[in-house]
C-alpha cells in the first residue's frame, strides 16, 4: 500500500558532496513537493512541481535544485552539501482532483558532517 | 510569504481531558485550510480540508471549525487518549493552486 516512497531513510554525507534525494509516487498525482523539517521551525517548503519538467521555488530554495523528468519521480539535489542542510526531508504529492490533500513519504534524515 | 501561526506550541493533558488549539492565517485571499496529524516515526496524515466560512468537520473525537472572516481555525479533541499524542499541523496555500504553507505545529502529549 506504499504510495510515496523516499529512497533513503537515513543518509550521512560530507560537506561538499553532491546529494540526491529521490521520491516516487504511484498515485498518478500531478503535484509533488519537497519540505524540510527542523525543530522549532516546522515544515518549510523548498521546491514544488505541478508537471513534468516544471518547478517552482518555495520559501527556502537556496542551496537546492530539483528535477522532474517523469510524472512519478521528483528528485531533490544538494549540489554541495553543507552542515546547515542537516535536516529531515519530506516529499509529498497531491492531486488537483483530491482537494490538493498531501500524501507524504516517510522522510529522509540527512546528516552532513 | 503567507504566515500561518499555531498556538500553543505544545500542550500536555491528562487522559480524558478535552483540548483545543488554534491556527491563524491571513483572512484576505483565503482558499483553503488543511489540518494534518504527525505522529512520531510516521508521516503526516491529513485530518481535514476546509474551504467555506463556518465549515465544521468531524472525525471521531476530533473536530475543526473555520472562520475565514477573522482568519482562524480551531481543532478540538474530545476526551483525549494517549494515542492522540502527536504534532498537529495546519496549512494553507499562499494563493489558489499553490503549495501549502505550514504553521510550526502544536505538539500534544496525553498522559494516561
Amino acid at each position: 500500500d506504499v504510495k510515496v516512497t523516499q529512497s533513503s531513510r537515513y543518509l550521512v554525507k560530507r560537506t561538499g558532496e553532491k546529494v540526491f534525494l529521490e521520491c516516487v509516487q504511484d498515485m498518478d498525482h500531478e503535484n509533488m513537493f519537497w519540505y524540510r523539517q527542523d525543530p522549532g521551525l516546522g515544515l518549510r517548503l523548498i521546491y514544488f512541481s505541478y508537471d513534468v519538467k516544471m518547478k517552482e521555488k518555495g520559501d527556502i530554495p537556496e542551496g537546492y535544485s530539483v528535477s522532474r523528468e517523469k510524472k512519478e519521480r521528483f528528485s531533490l539535489i544538494l549540489e554541495s552539501a553543507s552542515t546547515n542542510q542537516t535536516s529531515m526531508y519530506l516529499c509529498a504529492s497531491s492531486s488537483w482532483a483530491g482537494a490538493n490533500v498531501l500524501t507524504f513519504g516517510a522522510g529522509s534524515r540527512l546528516t552532513v558532517l | 510569504i503567507l504566515n500561518v501561526e499555531q498556538s500553543p506550541q505544545s500542550l500536555h493533558v491528562q487522559e480524558g481531558d478535552s483540548t483545543n488549539f488554534t491556527c491563524s492565517f491571513p483572512s484576505s485571499n483565503f482558499y483553503a485550510l488543511h489540518w494534518y496529524r504527525w505522529e512520531t516515526a510516521k508521516s503526516p496524515e491529513a485530518l481535514f480540508v476546509m474551504t467555506l466560512n463556518g465549515d465544521e468537520k468531524k472525525k471521531g473525537r476530533i473536530s475543526a471549525t473555520l472562520n475565514t472572516k477573522e482568519g482562524y481555525s480551531y481543532l478540538y479533541i474530545k476526551g483525549s487518549q494517549p494515542e492522540d499524542s502527536a504534532t498537529y499541523l495546519c496549512a494553507s496555500p499562499g494563493k489558489a493552486g499553490t503549495a501549502l504553507i505550514f504553521g510550526k505545529g502544536t505538539t500534544l502529549s496525553v498522559s494516561s
